[in-house]
């Protein structure tokens, strides 16, 4: 069965990187894409970016263009999603979801990890 | 951008009323719109996808329809299971958008 599992929670300070993981198995990783998703405490969604696992094409939110770097690693069929200078209002769960361009001709989000919590915090 | 509108934010249903929640995207997206279910602490869940399409594994008391610009989904007897908060998301052009969500509650 399709599973995406991610690392565990972390504690940055304001400046700070983080990087989150996204192992996935019960698919062929190359054949779809992993897009990131992020929810702050009692917000909505919000759409991150995402990569290509077959060819690593990003696609990234204007808002976080330069801070955010999206990878995947097809040995492992892991995707990483590092954000740098950390700011407060970064603190947020943040979710992979794989893309699914088999969605009646659309695209999906047809898995999602269990989500890492990631706070801000000096 | 596209900006997705949901209404209401908010509503109070009791069980097994009928609920439609709507979507409206800033311009047409023909049918590039999905709904996810998510619940407190967990990770959202696809529900539909194309507008219309029921997700494998969704009970059919879900549904969705519209194309273009407005869209609904319909829960057509709500169970404890379905309070949760729901969204719509667009997929015809980046970013992918999502709706602010609609949260579902208890009479």
């Amino acid at each position: 069965q399709v599973q995406l599992v991610q690392s565990g929670t972390e504690v940055k300070k304001p400046g700070a990187s983080v990087k989150v993981s996204c192992k996935a198995s019960g698919y062929s990783f190359t054949i779809y894409g992993i897009s990131w998703v992020r929810q702050a405490p009692g917000q909505g969604l919000e759409w991150m970016g995402w990569i290509s696992a077959y060819n690593t094409n990003t696609n990234y939110a204007q808002k976080l263009q330069g801070r955010v770097t999206m990878t995947t690693d097809t040995s492992t069929s892991t995707a990483y999603m590092e954000l740098r200078s950390l700011r407060s209002d970064d603190t947020a769960v943040y979710y992979c979801a794989r893309v699914s361009r088999y969605c009646s001709s659309t695209t999906c989000f047809d898995y999602w990890g269990q989500g890492t919590l990631v706070t801000v915090s000096s | 951008d596209i900006q997705m509108t949901q209404s209401p934010s908010s509503l109070s249903a009791s069980v097994g009323d009928r609920v439609t929640i709507t979507c409206r995207a800033s311009q047409s997206i023909d049918n590039f719109l999905n709904w996810y279910q998510q619940k407190p602490g967990k990770a959202p869940n696809l529900l539909i996808y194309a507008a219309s399409s029921l997700q494998s594994g969704v009970p059919s008391k879900f549904s969705g329809s519209g194309s273009g610009t407005d869209f609904t989904l319909t829960i057509s007897s709500l169970q404890p299971e379905d309070f949760a908060t729901y969204y719509c998301q667009q997929s015809y052009s980046s970013p992918w958008t999502f709706g602010q969500g609609t949260k579902v509650e208890i009479k």
